[in-house]
């Protein structure tokens, strides 16, 4: 079982559909739980981080982590076309470890 | 701030042949890491540095080498490339040592044939 699994879409939605991208992860030692958005050839970017269960609201996202379920969420409200991105989700332990572990990354393209 | 820089943004190597994949940053971070990005595979950790002098192997090691003589600067090197070297390759540094922002760089895009 891999350590953070993604679905890697492509998933294609109308602008102004609210979206939905999701992790599970199987390492109980997962503390910090990110999502960075990646425009095509380019770097990732930061775009929401967790620590604890429960949500994390920024504008018109939305980070959802259930650590008993090892299930992370984040949900785009109203979205645009230039949210069309890869989105990957990346987790780490606590303490010295400096390894993040990242999703394969979903690929959304909202079409106006 | 230009961020996290890396030179160059393409490069077709032969098999065989050498490079170094330069990555340089303005943010006066300790942390550095290097990652490489197959399609459809997420990212994979080549190598990392905690400061100048200190570095330390990733997942993914074989094939590479890396540097740390200055906190800005932190070049990964491809020793007698490989097709399975073909990939994107990404810089990042983060300000703590938990890293939860990391700073990407734009990437460079190899190809070995």
């Amino acid at each position: 079982q891999k350590e953070v699994e993604q679905d890697p879409g492509p998933l294609s939605v109308p602008e102004g559909a609210i979206v939905s991208l999701n992790c599970t992860y199987s390492n109980s030692a997962f503390q910090y739980f990110m999502w960075y958005r990646q425009y095509s050839r380019k770097g990732p970017e930061l775009l929401m981080y967790t620590y604890s269960s429960g949500n994390k609201e920024d504008g018109r996202f939305t980070a959802q982590v259930d650590k008993s379920s090892k299930y992370i969420s984040l949900f785009i409200r109203d979205s645009q076309p230039s949210d069309s991105a890869t989105y990957l989700c990346a987790m780490k332990s606590g303490g010295s470890n400096y390894k993040l572990t990242f999703g394969k990354g979903t690929l959304l393209t909202v079409n106006p | 701030n230009a961020g996290v820089t890396q030179t160059p943004k393409f490069r077709i190597l032969k098999i065989g042949q050498s490079m170094t994949l330069q990555c340089t940053q303005d943010m006066n971070h300790n942390y550095m890491y290097w990652y490489r990005q197959d399609p459809g595979m997420g990212l994979k950790l080549i190598y990392y540095s905690v400061g100048a002098g200190i570095t330390d192997k990733g997942e993914v090691p074989n094939g590479y080498n890396v540097s740390r003589s200055t906190t800005e600067d932190f070049p990964l090197r491809l020793e007698l490339a490989a097709p399975s070297q073909t990939s994107v390759y990404f810089c990042a540094s983060t300000p703590t040592p938990a890293g939860n922002e990391a700073f990407f760089g734009q990437g460079t895009r190899l190809t070995v044939v």
